[in-house]
């Protein structure tokens, strides 16, 4: 069936620096790619989304990447900060259908 | 405020028990999904209403069942509760039918069960 896969599980970061965290998708028909940041207790936020006839979006130290080939996308956090600490889940939807397949998340800690 | 409402915030309620969570979606937005998140797990996708009707379903237990109203907001109905059915209940709402522009989620109702 559809599976997202996400990695890594936490990620621990010194502020300044860059963080990565990567997703598989299985479904190729797989169409639009959002990305969610979860803060403890809190409802998720969209941060940022790609579609499959975009490579790469940017918005500020937020990027995006997906390689369609390789059913990978992927988030890059530049110049991390304390407040960038919280969980972060990739999603998929296929086109087609109305839910998201969501990964299991990356807990991100920034330290200070 | 992401402008999906849900009620109640928190919720406690003993094995056995009856609930009902209530959504009502952003102004313009027709599709409300459910979402099941346990402790520290990933988001679990419940159902989704369009405009009334079951769009899809997912790992949904029979003993939970939902419905869209006219006025377009969504009742989840949780019942004879057990232990594992703790967790933070997130509805979401959407313009169309599908979800490619984005969910927007409402700020969960935490349901502990005791």
């Amino acid at each position: 069936g559809e599976n997202v896969e996400q990695h890594p599980s936490t990620l621990s970061v010194q502020e300044g620096d860059s963080a990565v965290i990567k997703c598989t998708y299985s479904d190729s028909a797989s169409n639009y790619f959002p990305w969610y940041k979860q803060e403890l207790g809190k409802r998720p936020q969209l941060i940022i989304d790609i579609r499959s006839n975009v490579g790469e979006k940017k918005d500020q130290r937020i990027a995006v990447t997906l390689n369609k080939t390789a059913k990978h996308f992927s988030l890059h956090i530049t110049e991390t900060q304390p407040e960038d600490s919280a969980v972060y889940f990739c999603a998929a939807l296929s086109s087609g259908t109305y839910k998201y397949i969501f990964g299991t998340g990356t807990r991100l800690k920034v330290l200070a | 405020d992401s402008g999906v409402t849900q009620t109640p915030k928190h919720l406690i309620t003993a094995t056995g028990q009856r609930v009902t969570l209530r959504c009502s979606p952003r102004s313009g937005d027709l599709s409300v999904y459910w979402y099941q998140q346990s402790l520290d797990q990933g988001l679990q996708f419940l159902i989704q209403y369009y405009n009334g009707e079951e769009r899809a379903k997912g790992n949904i237990l029979e003993r939970f069942s939902a419905q869209q109203f006219p006025d377009l907001h969504s009742e989840l109905n949780l019942s004879s509760l057990e232990l594992g059915d703790s967790a933070l209940y997130f509805c979401a709402s959407s313009e169309g039918q599908g979800a490619s522009y984005g969910y927007t989620f409402g700020s969960g109702t935490r349901l502990t069960v005791v």
